[in-house]
């Protein structure tokens, strides 16, 4: 069981918007923790799409963006295109666990 | 460029020892944390621990603390993660991947992956 709660899917058209959840609690993102939101196309490894909340790394297209509020955070997706369809994972820290670094159990995007 | 270059694929015995390696270039590699991300079969991610090779300050998981060893030999611009017995449970894919930043942050780049197998 994840620390980070995130759904287990989510699915959208072409050209539409989808969000993603991550909801955390008092001792990881309601701590003030940053967090960030990586992409994984099966098969490879991960890449960094939002740090520190909703900051884009450099080559990352700007439908992508990242929010936090409280104890959650959320991925926006909008024009979805066909190359969205990935796993994605937020990652914060927590304090209960010595700060160390914790991931959502992941959300499975399809491009419908 | 940042590339992180893990080595190849490794099938192992379970009780057997093991060294997997990371070797850093394109960026001062004393200057970053390195972490060490396990991915299971068909499963999610999850932190293994993290090394600064600068001065090797070594943070784990509490749910890798004891499992694993995470070293750096910072003349080769390299990170290593080890196990002494290795377990079937152990069987994973494993990611090292650097700071995206200064300090513990984001992981901004990864490295392609190590499989590792190990059955008995």
């Amino acid at each position: 069981q994840s620390v980070l709660t995130q759904p287990p899917s989510v699915s959208g058209a072409p050209g539409q918007r989808v969000t993603i959840s991550c909801t955390g609690s008092s001792s990881n993102i309601g701590a003030g923790y940053d967090v960030h939101w990586y992409q994984q196309v099966p098969g490879t490894a991960p890449k960094l799409l939002i740090y520190d909340n909703s900051n884009r790394p450099s080559g990352v297209p700007d439908r992508f963006s990242g929010s936090k509020s409280g104890t959650s955070a959320s991925l926006a997706i909008t024009g979805l295109q066909a190359e969205d369809e990935a796993d994605y994972y937020c990652q914060s820290y927590d304090s209960s666990l010595s700060g160390s670094r914790v991931f959502g159990g992941g959300t499975k995007l399809t491009v419908l | 460029e940042v590339q992180l270059v893990q080595s190849g694929a490794e099938v192992k015995k379970t009780g057997e020892s093991l060294k997997i390696s990371c070797k850093g270039s394109g960026y001062r590699f004393t200057s970053y944390w390195i972490g060490w991300v396990r991915q299971m079969p068909g499963k999610g991610l999850e932190w293994m621990g993290s090394i600064y090779p600068g001065d090797s300050d070594t943070r784990y998981s509490p749910s890798f603390q004891g499992q694993v060893t995470i070293s750096a030999d910072k003349s080769i611009s390299t990170a290593y993660l080890q196990w002494s017995s290795l377990k079937a449970s152990d069987s994973a894919m494993y990611y090292c991947a650097r700071s995206f930043g200064y300090g513990d942050s984001a992981l901004g780049y990864w490295g392609q992956g190590t499989l590792v197998t190990v059955s008995s």
